[in-house]
């Protein structure tokens, strides 16, 4: 069955560095890769879609990565501040379904 | 500008108890889902709709139903409760999940307690 792996342990990092986060799946062929933040109590909201056939994109501090050999996805967050902890999920898409992994928590300390 | 509206916010019911949770979106989206999500288990996809009239099931169906009588409304049905079904749930649209640009919108969510 499809699987997506996200960094279950919470993610540490200084201010200022830069925050990378990583999904792997298996059993899977997505047309798309979507990342989304989620803060406690509230919905996930949209960040970024990368497809299949693209390797990167940016968008302001955020890049995502996209490898459909290693069936991997990064995402960096560059100049990371207090305000970007939450959790983040990579979301896979095709087959007219949207599918999450668990997510991972970031943590900007000052 | 409401986007996804999910009422109630908040529910507590009593095993074997049914009640619907109301999803509405005014964003003219054909595709709509409904997700659970519990703690170190992420999202997972209850049922989905690629437009009024159709539905179809997604990774963990059994307990609920759905229907998508409007392009608007996409109501989530618990037949029979059970405390397995305590959880966050989240309603989501998007324009049309088969258009790779798609992103999808999310609803504040409802968390619900089976007891």
């Amino acid at each position: 069955s499809q699987k997506i792996e996200q960094n279950s342990e919470a993610l540490n990092i200084q201010e200022g560095k830069t925050a990378t986060l990583t999904c792997n799946y298996t059993n899977y062929s997505p047309a798309y890769l979507q990342w989304y933040r989620q803060d406690p109590g509230r919905g996930p909201v949209f960040l970024l879609l990368i497809r299949e056939n693209e390797k990167e994109k940016r968008k302001e501090r955020l890049k995502v990565t996209f490898d459909t050999t290693l069936k991997q996805s990064l995402f960096h967050i560059t100049a990371s501040q207090p305000a970007d902890s939450a959790t983040y999920l990579c979301a896979l898409g095709g087959y007219n379904k949207l599918i999450f992994g668990a997510g991972t928590r970031l943590a900007v300390h000052p | 500008n409401a986007g996804v509206t999910q009422t109630p916010k908040f529910q507590v019911l009593k095993t074997g108890q049914s009640m619907t949770l109301q999803c509405a979106q005014d964003m003219n989206h054909e595709y709509m889902s409904w997700y659970r999500q519990d703690p170190g288990m992420g999202l997972r996809l209850i049922h989905y709709s690629v437009g009024a009239g159709i539905t179809d099931q997604g990774e963990v169906p059994n307990g609920y139903n759905v229907s998508r009588s409007t392009t608007e409304d996409f109501p989530l049905r618990l037949l029979s409760a059970a405390p397995s079904q305590t959880s966050v749930y989240f309603c989501a649209s998007s324009p049309n999940l088969g258009d790779v640009n798609t992103e999808a919108f999310f609803g504040q969510g409802t968390r619900l307690t089976v007891v």
